[in-house]
């Protein structure tokens, strides 16, 4: 079966130092890999999405993220982070087998002081 | 604009109101979506559609009904709601359902904040 652990329940940093956000996926063939924001009350936003053409992946706001098989990895990356960053991040997986369902990560919440 | 647009963007509501939560998507889709987000949870998927039937139901109670009258438009009608029911309910769509989409993102909508009182 397949499954996506967020490591981080909280991230905290500052602004204009780099944002890491964790995830790690469990599946036995290669998945789709998406990460989502989501900003209070409103709906995820797509960041960027793995889907096996490229393991370095660029999205939008600056942010990417690199599939790494070995290491079973899709962390999120920023080099910078903005005050406007802060929000809840999702990743997720969708996997063929399981007939497209996606599979939720628990969410990292990013705090950006000033 | 997300493509997806989902009406109110908050309801209050008794438990004994009936009320609706619509969604429209404008990108062309197959396939629609309610999950119900609670706070300090998951997002919990409760139905699926597919050009208009209903392929997923996740033991959702039948006080939550969904209507999919075509593939542009989803609704959730609600009676009888329990406090509990409180949540924010994202509608969100895709090209289509299945294994063969599995490279395909979901678009959600920016939700319902529905409290019930």
């Amino acid at each position: 079966a397949q499954s996506v652990t967020q490591l981080d329940s909280h991230v905290s940093v500052s602004e204009g130092t780099p944002v890491l956000l964790r995830c790690n996926y469990s599946s036995s063939y290669s998945p789709s890999l998406f990460w989502y924001v989501q900003h209070p009350n409103k709906g995820l936003q797509l960041l960027l999405k793995y889907t096996s053409a490229a393991t370095l992946v660029k999205g939008i706001n600056g942010f990417e993220a690199e599939f790494k098989k070995s290491e079973t990895s899709f962390h999120l990356t920023k080099p910078s982070a903005h005050m406007s960053d802060a929000a809840e991040y999702f990743c997720v997986g969708r996997g063929y087998n399981q007939g497209g369902k996606l599979i939720f990560g628990q969410g990292t919440e990013l705090s950006v002081k000033p | 604009e997300t493509g997806v647009t989902q009406t109110p963007r908050h309801l209050v509501m008794g438990m004994t109101n009936k009320k609706s939560l619509k969604c429209e998507q404008h990108l062309g889709h197959n396939a629609m979506y309610w999950y119900k987000q609670s706070a300090k949870k998951p997002l919990e998927l409760m139905f699926v559609y597919s050009l208009e039937e209903r392929v997923e139901n996740n033991s959702v109670p039948s006080r939550f009904s969904p209507e999919c009258p075509n593939s542009s438009h989803l609704f959730l009608h609600l009676h009888t709601l329990q406090p509990e029911d409180s949540a924010l309910y994202l509608c969100a769509s895709s090209p289509e359902v299945g294994g063969s989409s599995y490279n395909s993102p979901l678009h959600f909508g920016n939700g319902t904040r529905l409290t019930v009182t």
